[in-house]
């Protein structure tokens, strides 16, 4: 398909794995990206990832690649309340701005 | 200091009315972007420029308009708002890899 697809909504409990999935549309994408959108602000990069990679880890966050099958998934360790936010995927192709994914809104309860 | 300001942060209009948001952004990035978000539709894209000679449509350009004046600068018109115009609307810039950084958003509200 042409879009970003993710997951609405993900619901766990605090001090639990998180893990958001994505899949992308463009096997040639450079660099994907998980941005992350707390209420009433603008989006924050958390990482991102080269496609020459398959894993990337900066502290609670691990991000997986598999290439083959377009999917990338964001994992938050530990997961605490502030982490509630929604979480967006995007993929760089060739030559453009930008693909975002529709959000994946994360509700954390204690 | 935010390194992408937008101006205004909230504003109502009517059917019919010009408006223009403005982007400002102090991290000498080449490239701009206008994206405006929707509840279950995440971000689309407007317009983008690369540089300062550099406009390009996006996804969603009909019935909006940009300019880009000078590095810094690039503000978003809409000629005659709508009121499926309604929205959050996201000014952004990006480096050599781009990371995109965001500013505040606009909250535009077409009555």
């Amino acid at each position: 398909g042409e879009d970003v697809e993710q997951s609405l909504f993900l619901s766990v409990r605090e001090g639990d794995s998180s893990v958001i999935n994505c899949t992308y549309t463009d096997s040639s994408s450079t660099y994907l990206y998980w941005y992350k959108q707390e209420p009433g602000a603008g989006l924050q990069l958390l990482t991102y990832i080269f496609s020459n990679m398959d894993m990337k880890q900066d502290q609670r966050l691990t991000v997986l690649l598999n290439k083959k099958d377009k999917h990338l998934s964001l994992r938050i360790a530990d997961t605490q309340t502030g982490d509630s936010a929604i979480y967006f995927c995007a993929e760089r192709q060739a030559g453009t701005a930008l693909i975002f994914g529709k959000g994946t809104t994360l509700s954390v309860s204690s | 200091d935010a390194d992408v300001t937008q101006t205004p942060r909230n504003r109502i209009t009517k059917t019919g009315k010009r408006i223009m948001l403005e982007c400002s952004q102090t991290k000498g990035h080449d490239r701009m972007y206008w994206y405006r978000q929707d509840p279950g539709l995440g971000l689309r894209l407007i317009y983008y420029s690369f540089d300062v000679k550099d406009i390009n449509k996006g996804e969603i350009s009909d019935g909006y308009s940009v300019s880009r004046q000078a590095q810094a600068k690039f503000s978003l018109s809409l000629e005659s708002a709508i009121p499926n115009q309604t929205a959050l609307y996201f000014c952004a810039t990006s480096n050599s890899y781009n990371e995109q950084f965001f500013g505040p958003g606009t909250r535009l509200t077409v009555l």
